[in-house]
């Protein structure tokens, strides 16, 4: 079993819809949350940073983090399409350490 | 700009030949990663070095795979013989080391070999 889990996808919504993108996770010694986001043939991009539990937002994205449930999740609002992309959520039990990643939902916003 | 640039953007060799990946500039920023992502495994870690010294190669297949910084601001990812089943994308990326510092990527080397 993999250390981080992602739900599949792909998903598919029409433009204005939330999106709720998720990731579980087993080790409890994480203590660092990224989402990134990966456009075709790119790198991935940091989108969002969350030290241990609690909320975050920036604009139309809000990340969660539960650490009692091992859950994360990335929240889009009001969705466009240039959202459509690949969300990776990624953790790691150190600053500047290495990071385990999910294996990414791919996500399309129909305009 | 925070990202790396990385060197070739594509590459397509036959199966024995050497790759060899490069990666800059780091611009003094101490830690240094080399990620592959394939479909079926996703983003997968191969090594980091932190102040050019490296501290994890153990996702590295090392009979074949060689990481170097040959300076402070070039890192190198070397392949000899590659194989087929190396085909993948990979990425580097860098980090400033700082509390809360993210990972800044590379667009990645897509790698084929037949």
């Amino acid at each position: 079993q993999k250390e981080v889990e992602q739900d599949p996808g792909p998903l598919s919504v029409p433009e204005g819809a939330i999106v709720s993108l998720n990731c579980t996770y087993s080790n409890s010694a994480f203590q660092y949350f990224m989402w990134y986001r990966q456009y075709s043939r790119k790198g991935p991009e940091l989108l969002m940073y969350t030290y241990s539990s609690g909320n975050k937002e920036d604009g139309r994205f809000t990340a969660q983090v539960d650490k009692s449930s091992k859950y994360i999740s990335l929240f889009i609002r009001d969705s466009q399409p240039s959202d459509s992309a690949t969300y990776l959520c990624a953790m790691s039990y150190t600053n500047a350490g290495k990071s385990t990643f999910g294996d990414g939902t791919t996500l399309t916003v129909k305009p | 700009d925070a990202r790396v640039t990385q060197t070739p953007r594509h590459k397509v060799t036959e199966m024995g030949q050497e790759v060899t990946m490069r990666c800059q500039p780091i611009l003094g920023h101490n830690t240094v990663f080399w990620y592959r992502q394939t479909m079926m495994q996703g983003l997968e870690l191969l090594a980091y070095f932190r102040n050019r010294a490296p501290l994890d190669d153990s996702g590295m297949p090392k009979d074949r795979f060689s990481a170097e910084m040959p300076d402070a601001t070039l890192a190198t990812l070397k392949i000899q013989p590659s194989e087929p089943r190396d085909s993948a994308v990979y990425f580097c990326a860098r980090s400033d080391g700082t509390s809360g510092s993210p990972l800044h990527f590379g667009n990645g080397t897509r790698l084929t070999v037949t």
